[in-house]
């Protein structure tokens, strides 16, 4: 149960596109569509962003999608708002009724 | 309002026992798997374990890291789960979250800390 491999940090300015991705292997990311995102705030629990690789929960953005080819899944921030500032999480099913999520990404709004 | 509310953390020595508990409220917490998660200071999410419904049977998993040292189990008629953790090692320390199992985790609660140390 290794954590999944997402970059240290991505940064962007206002209104440009970040992209932050999530590599594991074919026994987790690969092997189900079911990999979620979740946005932490300094302090605060976890949110849902995405979840199933690419849906949005009702309240949510259209500016966050996901997307999966392989053994990678990728959460996509579009127009990049101040707000979005946070770290970022991926999940993934692993198996036998386990998890495993991501190492982090802190998203840094430029 | 939909939420959860996690208690029983504190201070523990290595080697000992504690058992947080999750109150669900707002939703129909029987048709709902339960995980918790944990996460030391200044680190990243750790998946912990969690628990199917009744008509899985109750069904438990746990991450390699703790399996055999934590047991998760629930009480519908309270609306709670619980974290049953013992032979807790200094490595535990974290804050640790219930999530309920929906559409992904979509339900968290503000997290309850443990801290193993002598």
């Amino acid at each position: 149960q290794s954590a999944l491999t997402q970059p240290r940090s991505v940064s962007g300015s206002p209104g440009q596109s970040v992209t932050i991705s999530c590599t594991g292997t074919s026994s987790d990311v690969g092997g189900y569509n079911y990999v979620s995102w979740y946005q932490q705030h300094p302090g605060k629990a976890p949110k849902l962003m995405i979840y199933d690789v690419t849906k949005r929960p009702s309240g949510v953005p259209d500016r966050f999608s996901g997307s999966k080819s392989g053994n990678t899944a990728s959460l996509i921030i579009s127009g990049l708002q101040a707000d979005d500032e946070a770290d970022y999480y991926c999940c993934s099913y692993a198996g036998s009724y386990t998890s495993v999520f991501g190492t982090g990404t802190k998203v840094t709004v430029l | 309002e939909v939420q959860l509310v996690e208690s029983g953390g504190g201070l523990v020595q290595p080697g000992g026992s504690l058992k947080l508990s999750c109150a669900a409220s707002g939703f129909t917490f029987s048709d709902s798997a339960m995980h918790w998660v944990r996460q030391a200071s200044g680190k990243g999410l750790e998946w912990v374990g969690r628990i199917r419904t009744n008509t899985k049977n109750y069904a438990t998993a746990y991450a390699a890291s703790v399996k055999g040292r934590f047991t998760i189990s629930r009480d519908d008629s309270k609306n709670t789960a619980y974290l049953q953790m013992n032979s807790l090692k200094t490595e535990d320390t974290a804050l640790y979250y219930c999530t309920k199992a929906g559409d992904g985790f979509d339900i968290w609660g503000q997290g309850t800390m443990v801290t193993v140390s002598s």
